[in-house]
């Protein structure tokens, strides 16, 4: 079975600031990557997805990740960070080709100070 | 707002009450789920239907039901709760066998008193 961990989980920042969040996973496999966020009082929703192709994927709202494979990891970034960003990011792995039912991190918390 | 309606955003029930939370989507989407979310957690997931019929179920407490009358809808009947039941109750949903990932609901709030 697959296990994903968020290294990070409480990150405080100041608007303009650089964001990148830890996303490490343990399948051996073929995988298919998430980040899904989850705005206070909100549902949770797809900020990208990652399952073939170019490494480096783009989201909505200016964010991006990048896998790599050899260091099992999918880190989120964003280059300048809003106070609007506030809000609970979940990575999540699935294996490719099977089961589709993905596995999430315990989630990481970032505030933004305007 | 999401694709993936739910009903009701929140509830309030007593230990020896018996409630449904329901759940629609209208993407043709075949397989359907429901996760409980504990405040700060990832989601946990409860159960999978497939084609409207259950295929995961994660060990959950009989005190929670699910059912899928159709592709549409997927419901969730609870009796006999217990307070650490109190949570928020996720649905979604997705297309079948592929990495498009989950359209999430907004959550049915439930506690348990």
């Amino acid at each position: 079975a697959q296990s994903v961990s968020q290294h990070n989980h409480h990150v405080i920042l100041s608007e303009a600031a650089s964001l990148e969040l830890g996303c490490n996973y343990s399948y051996g496999g073929t995988v298919n990557l998430f980040w899904y966020v989850q705005y206070p009082g909100q549902h949770l929703q797809l900020l990208l997805k990652y399952f073939s192709g170019d490494p480096l994927v783009k989201g909505i709202k200016g964010f991006e990740a990048e896998f790599i494979k050899s260091k099992f990891s999918f880190n989120l970034r964003k280059p300048s960070v809003q106070w609007s960003d506030t809000a609970e990011y979940f990575c999540a792995v699935a294996p490719g080709g099977g089961s589709y039912i993905p596995t999430f991190g315990r989630g990481t918390s970032l505030i933004v100070h305007p | 707002d999401t694709e993936v309606t739910q009903t009701p955003k929140h509830l309030v029930m007593g230990m020896t009450n018996k409630k449904s939370l329901k759940c629609e989507q209208h993407m043709g989407h075949r397989a359907m789920y429901w996760y409980k979310q504990k405040a700060k957690k990832p989601p946990e997931l409860m159960f999978v239907y497939s084609y409207e019929k259950l295929s995961i179920n994660e060990s959950v407490p009989s005190r929670f039901s699910p059912e899928c009358p159709n592709s549409s809808l997927l419901n969730l009947h609870l009796h006999a709760l217990q307070p650490e039941d109190s949570a928020l109750y996720l649905c979604a949903s997705s297309q079948e066998g592929t990495a498009y990932g989950y359209t999430f609901g907004s959550g049915t709030r439930l506690t348990v008193v």
